[in-house]
């Protein structure tokens, strides 16, 4: 059964950490790895991955795929408190879409 | 420019009680999916839409019927709701890359 798992559940860090989220899968047919944030709303896009080894980044967020290793991170650096929300990892396959249960993080001052 | 809409933000409901939930786009998007988001369960897929008149059923499709006679809308019913549909409800569209453009959202109670 196809399968994505993140961890940590929940994080909490202190204005200026760099944090580290993972984000690993079982999927049949691969076709890519999407990172999004959720605050109190609607999940927001932050990063398609489909290549193994290429860092995507924006800003002080980057992110990078192992499609060997089938496992994903997501990298915040220097945090700010507008940084806490769930970032959920999503994997698609032809047409369908597996999300992970997500990382709670939280930037205290 | 809306983009992608949902309607109602919130719903009261009871069981048995048959209940539709909106979702419009403006950009024409091939794709449209509906998820459920529950505490520990994350996002589940419920259906989704690769055209009009085109539906396939997710991981989660019991209990809900989907319909998308124009591409612009894909409305969801629950057909008789019980309390385990009490949920947020997401739509969601894509076309042309893996990217998903959510909407904001269905908070549905079913007492």
């Amino acid at each position: 059964e196809d399968k994505v798992v993140q961890s940590p559940l929940s994080l909490v860090v202190h204005e200026g950490d760099t944090v580290t989220l993972n984000c690993s899968y079982e999927v049949t047919n691969f076709r890519s790895l999407l990172w999004y944030k959720q605050e109190k709303k609607a999940p927001t896009f932050l990063f398609m991955l489909t290549s193994s080894g290429i860092e995507k980044k924006s800003g002080r967020l980057s992110s990078i795929l192992d499609k060997k290793e089938l496992f994903s991170i997501l990298n915040i650096t220097a945090t700010q408190t507008g940084d806490s929300a769930i970032y959920l990892c999503a994997v698609r396959n032809n047409n369908d879409m597996r999300f992970g249960a997500g990382t709670r993080l939280t930037v205290k001052p | 420019d809306a983009g992608i809409t949902q309607s109602p933000r919130y719903k009261i409901t009871e069981t048995g009680r048959q209940v539709t939930l909106m979702c419009h786009q403006t950009w024409s998007h091939s794709y449209m999916f509906w998820y459920r988001q529950d505490l520990g369960h994350g996002l589940r897929l419920i259906y989704y839409s690769a055209a009009a008149d085109i539906t396939d059923k997710g991981e989660v499709p019991d209990g809900y019927v989907v319909s998308r006679s124009k591409t612009e809308n894909f409305p969801l019913t629950l057909e008789s709701a019980t309390r385990s549909q009490t949920s947020v409800y997401f739509c969601a569209t894509q076309q042309g890359t893996d990217t998903q453009y959510f909407g904001p959202g269905t908070r549905l109670t079913v007492l």
